[in-house]
């Protein structure tokens, strides 16, 4: 159980334009989903909290603009990387957990290279 | 606010010998604390987890850890290390309710090398 998907595994685009990552919850519904960026050798950053159906919460330093999340389903959260440039290239993560639950659960991630 | 720390970079430990990845936290009140592990090129797999009850808690593939709560200390520990323990190892803390109640501050990551 408590199953997170992510798509595509990898993606390369070029510069300026947009992309979108899918997080999917397989067998549970996901009250709160998390979005992360992680380079490389180094720990996970949280860019942004959602709740189904509300407006995403963003860190400090994130641009919601640039980064749109939208989790219109209790099994589905997107983020959509818009005009993508060569550094925002890195490792895209997403979790999701339950209401009630302490366990947050990971997907696979994203590598995304801006060419 | 909360905080993790993870004070090596880098653990090499011999197969079949016992491995500790130490952890240490900061944080308000009674801590949620969690270690998780990354294979390359992979998403984090949780290991176990600590609330509340015994400060001995035992996970997935043989790992168990201990809570200390003088110390504030989780170190992740494993009899008999394996060589497909070799990984990447995050330890984090669920800081205070917050608007969703659930953020996590993870640490920095602790490179475990096992070796044949």
């Amino acid at each position: 159980g408590a199953v997170v998907s992510q798509h595509p595994s990898r993606v390369i685009c070029k510069s300026g334009t947009s992309v979108k990552i899918e997080c999917r919850s397989l067998d549970f519904q996901a009250t709160t989903m998390f979005w992360y960026r992680q380079f490389p050798k180094k720990s996970l950053m949280l860019m942004a909290t959602s709740n189904e159906g509300s407006k995403a919460t963003y860190e400090q330093g994130v641009e919601k603009d640039k980064f749109l999340i939208n989790h219109a389903s209790l099994t589905l959260s997107t983020l959509t990387v818009t005009s993508a440039h060569p550094e925002d290239s890195s490792f895209y993560i997403c979790s999701a957990t339950t209401s009630g639950q302490e366990t947050q659960y990971f997907g696979p991630g994203t590598r995304l290279l801006v060419l | 606010a909360q905080s993790v720390a993870q004070p090596e970079d880098q653990v090499n430990v011999a197969e079949g010998n016992p491995l500790t990845v130490k952890c240490t936290y900061s944080v308000s009140g009674n801590p949620y604390l969690f270690w998780y592990v990354q294979y390359p090129n992979r998403g984090l797999q949780f290991l176990l987890k600590y609330i509340t009850g015994d400060n001995l808690v035992k996970g997935s593939y043989g790992f168990e850890a201990e809570f200390n709560k003088s110390q504030t200390s989780f170190h992740l520990k494993k009899p008999s290390a394996l060589v497909s323990d070799s990984a990447l190892y995050f330890c984090a803390v669920r800081g205070p309710l917050g608007v969703y109640g659930q953020n996590f501050v993870f640490g920095p990551g602790t490179r475990l090398s096992v070796l044949p």
